[in-house]
């Protein structure tokens, strides 16, 4: 089974600034990766598809990059609307999230 | 605009059965996979199954196979995620959400709250 990491699993940040998440899968997952979006008692919502694909009405302050076994989400510039719980998934060989990663205000 | 419902969560003994729904509007329903994805209090989340358009083809989490069944009807436009022998380690929200191409998800429900106690 394909297993992911998430790091940090926590992070402090204030508005404005610039943030990064890494992901990482235990074998190539070629760019079958997604990011999400959770804020506490809502359901996930879709960033990012495909390692690097912007979801349906995302904000262009969100950014996928990466293949093969290592991938970063990026807010170029933190929002308020933000401070959520990011978790990552791949689809390359069933479907796995990542632990997650809490962004929450210094 | 994509719209999902679930339903049918609640309290249940160990060793029960729950059937969850999940009714689609405002996309073509018999066009897309579907999934059931769970998240115990606390936790992360967890992929449980997922079908096919036309219901032909199936998968399930380890954690749930053979205990779990999943079957839709497009007539309705819904999802149904049949539960039986449930253990405590169930207890989670289940949300229905829509596969994207590939095995993303690009549309999540509101979730149900299944509980597992006795």
């Amino acid at each position: 089974d394909v297993q992911m990491t998430q790091s940090p699993s926590a992070l402090s940040a204030s508005v404005g600034d610039r943030v990064t998440i890494t992901c990482r899968a235990s074998q190539s997952i070629d760019s079958e990766l997604a990011w999400y979006q959770q804020k506490p008692g809502k359901a996930p919502k879709s960033l990012i598809y495909k390692a690097s694909n912007l979801g349906s009405g995302v904000p262009s302050r969100f950014s996928g990059s990466g293949s093969g076994t290592e991938f970063t989400l990026t807010i170029s510039s933190l929002q308020p609307d933000d401070f959520a719980t990011y978790y990552c998934q791949q689809y390359r060989t069933y479907k796995m999230f990542g632990p997650g990663t809490r962004v929450d205000m210094k | 605009e994509v719209h999902l419902v679930e339903s049918g969560g609640g309290l249940v003994q160990p060793g029960g059965s729950l059937r969850l729904s999940c009714v689609g509007s405002g996309f073509t329903f018999s066009s897309h996979w579907m999934s059931w994805v769970r998240q115990a209090p606390g936790k992360g989340l967890e992929w449980v199954a997922n079908i096919k358009e036309d219901g032909t083809d199936k998968y399930f989490a380890d954690s749930v196979t053979g205990r779990f069944t999943i079957s839709r009807d497009n007539a309705k436009n819904s999802v149904y995620l049949q539960m039986d022998n449930l253990r405590a380690e169930d207890t989670a929200m289940y949300y229905c959400a829509r596969d994207c191409l590939g095995g993303c998800f690009d549309n999540w429900g509101q979730g149900t709250l299944v509980t597992v106690s006795s």
